[in-house]
């Protein structure tokens, strides 16, 4: 089957403390972005991949760091978690086709929530 | 800057309405649309996609409308089911094509 995972769905931390949000598609999909989810804010991106070690800032880019080592894994990293982090997040991947065509139809994970204390 | 809006965030409709969801966008270049349906726990599903070069699209009980004049983007569902209770988003390609730019959604209850 066709899908995005994303590991962990649930992850409670203390602020310092580094985590990591893995990320992989089986779709062999050349794209892969991750958002985040807030209330009133609506889904923003982070960071994207536009292939294998290629990646950029989105929107929100701050206390983030990315990697794409691989094709199918895109991991998310945390470095110094703060409160304000504290979202639900999502993975994401398009068959991208480079040019001004890199991002369309996007398929999702089925998002991470995480709480920051 | 790039913005998309939603011009209702709620709608309330009883089971077998046609539900009518709309979007604002604000990039009059943006050449590519997309809806999602995102249910509660789960990521964004997608439903239906258009092109600019496109004034309607139909899929499986889903339309949609883009009125470009006025930079106007619907969601039409037909004969809607307490299944089709959700949070739809719309999205436009940013003008670098390196992200989707979400609405803040709204949500549909339909009620039996």
């Amino acid at each position: 089957e066709a899908q995005v995972t994303q590991n962990p769905r649930y992850l409670i931390t203390v602020t310092g403390k580094k985590l990591t949000v893995t990320c992989s598609q089986n779709m062999n999909h050349e794209y892969m972005s991750w958002y985040r989810q807030d209330p009133g804010l609506g889904l923003r991106q982070i960071y994207y991949s536009m292939n294998v070690e290629v990646t950029d800032k989105g929107d929100v880019p701050e206390g983030y760091k990315v990697s794409r080592k691989e094709k199918r894994n895109f991991p998310l990293i945390l470095e110094s978690p703060s409160p304000n982090q504290t979202s639900l997040y999502f993975c994401a991947s398009s068959r991208g086709t480079g040019g001004v065509q890199v991002v369309e139809k996007l398929f999702f994970g089925s998002g991470t929530q995480l709480s920051v204390l | 800057g790039e913005s998309v809006g939603l011009h209702l965030p709620t709608l309330s409709v009883q089971e077998g309405d046609n539900s009518i969801i709309n979007c604002a966008y604000s990039n009059s270049a943006s050449d590519y649309f997309i809806w999602y349906k995102q249910e509660s726990g789960k990521g964004p599903q997608f439903i239906i996609d258009i092109r600019s070069n496109m004034d309607k699209r139909q899929g499986q009980r889903v339309t949609v409308l883009l009125n470009k004049t006025v930079k106007h983007l619907s969601l039409q569902i037909a004969a809607t089911q307490p299944g089709d209770s959700a949070v739809y988003f719309c999205a436009e390609k940013s003008q670098a094509g390196t992200a989707l730019i979400f609405g803040k959604g709204t949500t549909l209850s339909v009620s039996s």
